[in-house]
């Protein structure tokens, strides 16, 4: 079974510029998670999806990130304009369903993002 | 809203010995936990999941363990080897969002031969 797949695995732009996240999840997962994991931290959700509406986003801040997921299989995660304290590592996670039993969450690689 | 502890940043311990890291949650008692692996580079792997109404999980070397009482779940590993070094991390699910994870800042774990 295919994992979670992201892209770029590294990325560096200067501050102010944007940047765009992809994400496909595991066929069939009906749930899929952004999270941002700052180094030495734990994974803080940004956003959640189920199918191709959005969940749960409160902790999204959505001055400067969008994230959407057409057709409720890819997902891409943006940021316009970065700033330095948005460099993290980008996770995706997607699980067979969230609002039914306890679906451990399979995670994709990451991408490494670094605002100069 | 919820906040998870893990009450030690790094933890060393001797290969054969048995590694015992724990999570703390603060608020409201979390319709289950679970702990995750995450190795240098890559994203947090599953372990274990263990519900409110379950004292104890155990799956191989691995035994997890959720005190709600003490608002507390420990994890441990058994027969530790240089191989189980890696950060761990403990997830609290529930609030408003159902599969919503609330992730502690992970415990480093190196087992030393």
């Amino acid at each position: 079974e295919a994992g979670v797949a992201q892209s770029p695995r590294y990325k560096i732009i200067e501050k102010r510029q944007s940047v765009a996240f992809w994400c496909n999840p595991i066929s069939g997962h009906a749930t899929l998670y952004w999270y941002q994991q700052i180094l030495g931290q734990g994974p803080k959700l940004l956003i959640q999806f189920q199918n191709n509406g959005v969940v749960d986003d409160s902790q999204l801040p959505k001055d400067r990130f969008s994230a959407e997921r057409l057709k409720g299989v890819d997902s891409t995660l943006k940021i316009q304009p970065a700033k330095l304290e948005d460099s993290a590592v980008y996770l995706c996670a997607s699980s067979y369903s969230g609002t039914s039993g306890s679906g451990e969450q399979f995670f994709g690689p990451g991408t490494r993002l670094t605002v100069l | 809203s919820q906040k998870i502890e893990q009450n030690s940043e790094a933890l060393n311990i001797q290969e054969g010995k048995t590694a015992t890291l724990t999570c703390n949650y603060t608020n409201y008692s979390p319709a289950y936990l679970q702990w995750y692996r995450q190795d240098p580079g890559r994203g947090p792997v599953f372990l274990l999941l263990i519900r409110e109404n379950e004292k104890e999980k155990r799956k191989e070397r691995l035994k997890v363990t959720f005190d709600t009482t003490l608002k507390q779940s420990l994890f441990h590993i058994t027969a530790s080897q240089p191989a189980d070094s890696a950060t761990y991390l403990c997830a609290s699910a529930g609030g408003t969002s159902y599969g919503k994870l609330t992730f502690g800042q992970g415990t480093i774990l190196t087992v030393h031969p």
